[in-house]
């Protein structure tokens, strides 16, 4: 069974104290790693999407790693407005045009000033 | 560009009402998808159209769920009649699709709340 699982589930930093959040896959066939931002009654934005081990992709002070079996979203020196929820995603070998999401349960982080 | 809305962003019923939910995706987007989040649980998938044909449904819970596309452009997701464990935020997602690079993306959700 494809699953996605994320650590830590909350994560509280000051401002400025860099860190990262992890997510573990096991999806068959993996056809690209997700990294969404979800903030409070809203729905997720896209961020990220990484396809091969080794890959990075880098947006202000976020950075995705993607390995073999778990990706990484690390955060430089974070800013309070970068508070939110962090979901992880797993797309699965497409069939056909599109395929379902699977998604981590999110990680809630903080960012005190 | 418009992104995905979706009507209404709450809806308040109580057990065995009808409620129904819409999704407008962006314009010229052909792949539609459901997904729910229920309270504590991450966000699963429901169901997937391609234009207006239903490609995979395996993640709808039940027969008291009915999801249509008419004329491959916006989608409606009825629950008839509702159960207290329906409630949770519905999303929308749509996409372009891409061959093996398609990115999703999400409307506001409605958040249901059965009583």
């Amino acid at each position: 069974e494809d699953q996605v699982t994320q650590s830590p589930e909350a994560l509280r930093l000051q401002e400025g104290e860099s860190s990262s959040l992890n997510c573990s896959y096991t999806v068959s066939g993996l056809r690209g790693l997700f990294w969404y931002r979800q903030d409070p009654g809203k729905g997720p934005e896209f961020l990220f999407t990484l396809y091969s081990a080794g890959e990075e992709k880098e947006k202000e002070r976020l950075k995705a790693t993607l390995t073999k079996k778990e990706s990484f979203l690390h955060i430089t020196a974070p800013k309070p407005e970068d508070s939110a929820t962090y979901l992880c995603a797993g797309r699965v070998k497409a069939e056909t045009s599109g395929s379902r999401l699977t998604f981590g349960e999110g990680t809630q982080l903080t960012v005190n000033p | 560009e418009a992104g995905v809305t979706q009507f209404p962003s709450h809806s308040v019923i109580e057990k065995g009402q009808t409620v129904t939910l819409r999704c407008d995706p962006i314009s010229g987007h052909d792949n539609l998808y459901w997904y729910r989040r229920v309270m504590g649980k991450e966000i699963k998938f429901l169901l997937h159209f391609v234009k207006e044909s239903k490609q995979d449904e395996s993640g709808m819970p039940n027969n008291r769920f009915l999801a249509e596309r008419t004329g491959g452009t916006y989608s409606t997701l009825k629950v008839q009649p509702a159960e207290l464990e329906d409630s949770g935020v519905y999303f929308c997602a749509s996409s372009h699709p891409r061959g093996g690079q398609e990115t999703q993306y999400f409307g506001p959700g409605t958040r249901l709340l059965v009583l």
